[in-house]
């Protein structure tokens, strides 16, 4: 089976930054996904590691570690508009297609 | 900038009920999902659809669930006999290429009540 495992809340500083980890077990991996959903919303990609090291978009960055199923997601020059509700997710391999799992997501806040 | 749409975007049901919840992917995208999320929980996947065909669902898609792409376009979603547990947000998805990029593109979502 698979299992994500990430903090359920963060709250962080206006213009702070802050590091969201998520853990990952799972029988097959070909790669760690994030999103971002504000209440009420659709889920929307931020970004996506399929090998070991930091991507960079902007003020958002994700790394991964395979070796020790671990990423995280660092939010830079956190802005009001960043509270949201964050996932992570795993790419899995399923017969023809490939589906992704989601973790149970980390509420961000963030105070003025 | 081209994108998923879903509808209807609320529907209230009596519990026995059925309820299609419809979806156009992005016209490119060979790969279609259904996922739903109750209120406050994580968003869970239900079924995965390529080449007009299910390719792989999960434990909560049993019987009571049926995708359909009934035209070029339009893929859909029945839920057959409603129960109470079934109240949530459903989200269709597409991607191309079999998420090559990690990517999918969610639709706004269908609420589903079930009363």
């Amino acid at each position: 089976g698979q299992s994500l495992e990430q903090p359920s809340e963060v709250t962080a500083v206006e213009g702070a930054i802050v590091q969201i980890n998520c853990t990952y077990q799972t029988s097959g991996f070909y790669g760690l996904s994030w999103y971002q959903q504000h209440d009420g919303g659709a889920p929307t990609f931020l970004s996506y590691n399929a090998l070991d090291g930091l991507e960079e978009t902007g003020r958002f960055s994700s790394f991964l570690s395979r070796s020790d199923s671990y990423g995280y997601l660092l939010l830079q020059e956190l802005q009001m508009k960043d509270s949201a509700s964050y996932f992570c997710a795993v790419r899995d391999l399923g017969s023809s297609a490939s589906k992704i799992i989601f973790g149970s997501g980390t509420r961000l806040s963030i105070r003025p | 900038e081209p994108e998923v749409t879903q509808t209807p975007s609320h529907q209230v049901t009596q519990m026995g009920q059925e309820v299609i919840l419809r979806c156009v992917p992005i016209s490119n995208h060979l790969y279609f999902y259904w996922y739903r999320q109750i209120l406050g929980q994580k968003v869970e996947f239900l079924v995965s659809f390529y080449n007009n065909e299910i390719s792989e669902k999960s434990e909560i898609f049993d019987d009571q669930f049926s995708v359909e792409r009934p035209d070029g376009s339009n893929f859909t979603l029945k839920i057959r006999s409603t129960k109470l547990e079934d109240s949530a947000m459903y989200f269709c998805a597409s991607s191309d290429r079999g998420l090559g990029t990690g990517e999918l593109f969610f639709g706004e979502g269908s609420r589903l009540t079930v009363l």
